[in-house]
């Protein structure tokens, strides 16, 4: 069984930070990608960054330049999220998403995490 | 970035009816379209990925079409369980990979 399972609910301070957490098991985590998509309450789905798990690479929406860091463990079929200078519009519920394969044809965005409720507040 | 433009809003249909969702991109993405369902409290999931190729267990009712900038979800006979929300996803031109508004499909 291949699954996604994600760190649990987190509330933090404006300014503050906070590390997400996503550990896969059933497949070969380092020969996939992995994506953060972010949602907003009763929002649509933004997509965060992403994670190349073999090499570490990585690219991120414009707006979370400076803010996020998306790391991986290899040894641990771990990923991981880490926003910055949290402010109140960061509140959501952030999955981790399996993406491409390095290595052979595959469905991306086909296995999500069960998501991770961040919750910025004073 | 490439927007992605979901009609209707909200759509209104009885169990059996045919539903058909719309998404329109800003430009061209070819045929790289997804098409994901999301239930209150639960992770989206994945219908249709290639604008038209069905995911693993995806039951045949639904299925997807279009290319360049417009695609349609359909639903050929509602059951009870596909009322939620539907989102459209482009990764052609990437990043940022981009999601529509959704749509929202309610029992009428």
């Amino acid at each position: 069984q291949v699954h996604l399972v994600q760190s649990g609910a987190e509330v933090k301070k404006p300014g503050a930070s906070v590390k997400v957490s996503c550990k896969a098991s059933g497949y070969n985590f380092a020969t996939y990608t992995m994506h953060w998509v972010r949602q907003a309450p009763g929002q649509s789905l933004e997509w965060v960054g992403w994670i190349n798990s073999g090499d570490g690479n990585t690219q991120f929406l414009q707006k979370f330049q400076g803010r996020v860091t998306i790391t991986r463990d290899t040894s641990a079929s771990a990923a991981y999220m880490e926003l910055s200078s949290l402010r109140s519009e960061d509140t959501a519920i952030y999955y981790c998403v399996r993406g491409s394969s390095t290595t052979m044809i595959a469905v991306p965005f086909d296995l999500w995490g069960q998501g991770t409720m961040v919750t910025v507040s004073s | 970035e490439i927007v992605l433009t979901q009609s209707p809003g909200t759509l209104s249909l009885s169990p059996g009816e045919r539903a058909t969702l719309s998404c329109r991109a800003s430009q061209s993405i070819a045929s790289y379209l997804a098409w994901f369902q999301q239930k209150p409290g639960q992770a989206p999931r994945l219908l249709i990925y290639d604008a038209s190729k069905r995911a693993t267990g995806i039951p045949a009712r639904f299925s997807g079409s279009g290319s360049g900038t417009d695609f349609t979800l359909t639903i050929s006979s509602l059951e009870p369980e596909d009322f939620a929300v539907y989102y459209c996803q482009q990764r052609s031109h990437w990043p940022p990979i981009t999601f529509g508004q959704g749509t929202r499909l309610e029992i009428k």
